[in-house]
């Protein structure tokens, strides 16, 4: 079946401009994460939504980021005035009940502020 | 002290050398633990679950131990192909679907 899908799978934006990241879980998967990772570095935790719950947004490292997730699927991680210090891989991952094993992650959208 | 602690590496062994990556973590209210593996410019993939008891996959050995807060990787008869970083991730007490908390990575190339 389909995994979980990101769009798009790069993006190249001036300092200063919004950008929209999506991503599109797994179907059924109630929960949903967001990550990013500079390179070379580790996961660097984001967001977190489960259900109908409110999200843990603990993770989001200004109020530049937001994160929205409609009717239980699709989510989009908006960033506000990029910075350069924005880029980096932003990884999307879900999970659901049945396989809570496994965090299904995305391949990512590389972004790049210039 | 950060949640989930790796070895920092990076491991450079021959083809069939055994390897192991250690791990520890902060919160003695974890439950679930996982190795994942993570190839350059690619997203993480689980590498499989880590059980009280320990469990083998092929030749791959996890271990967990809660007294010590320390989770453990074994590689046997390493290949080629298990270049790659290791990431340790634990899940903290709660909600089963929770967030994951990742360590940093340990790096493995493997040379022939």
């Amino acid at each position: 079946g389909a995994g979980v899908s990101q769009s798009p799978s790069n993006k190249v934006t001036e300092k200063g401009k919004d950008v929209e990241l999506r991503c599109d879980p797994i179907s059924g998967h109630t929960a949903l994460y967001w990550y990013r990772q500079s390179l070379g570095q580790g996961l660097e935790f984001l967001i977190y939504f489960q259900g109908n719950s409110a999200p843990d947004k603990s993770g989001l490292p200004s109020d530049r980021f937001s994160a929205e997730r409609t009717g239980g699927s699709v989510s989009t991680l908006t960033i506000q005035r990029t910075q350069q210090e924005d880029s980096a891989v932003y990884l999307c991952a879900s999970r659901d009940r049945v396989s809570t094993d496994t965090q299904y992650f995305g391949p990512g959208t590389r972004l790049t502020v210039l | 002290r950060k949640e989930v602690e790796q070895d920092p590496g990076p491991f450079n062994v021959p083809e069939g050398a055994t390897v192991a990556f250690n791990c520890t973590y902060s919160n003695s209210a974890s439950q679930s633990f996982f190795w994942y593996r993570q190839d350059c410019r690619k997203e993480p993939k689980l590498l499989m679950s880590v059980y009280s008891s320990g469990n083998e996959d092929g030749r791959f050995t996890a271990q967990l131990n809660r007294a010590s807060q320390y989770i453990s990787l074994l590689i046997r008869d390493s290949k080629l192909s298990d270049s790659a970083t290791y990431l340790c991730v634990v899940n903290w007490g709660g909600s089963t679907l929770g967030r994951l908390y990742f360590g940093r990575g340990t790096q493995l190339t493997v040379w022939p």
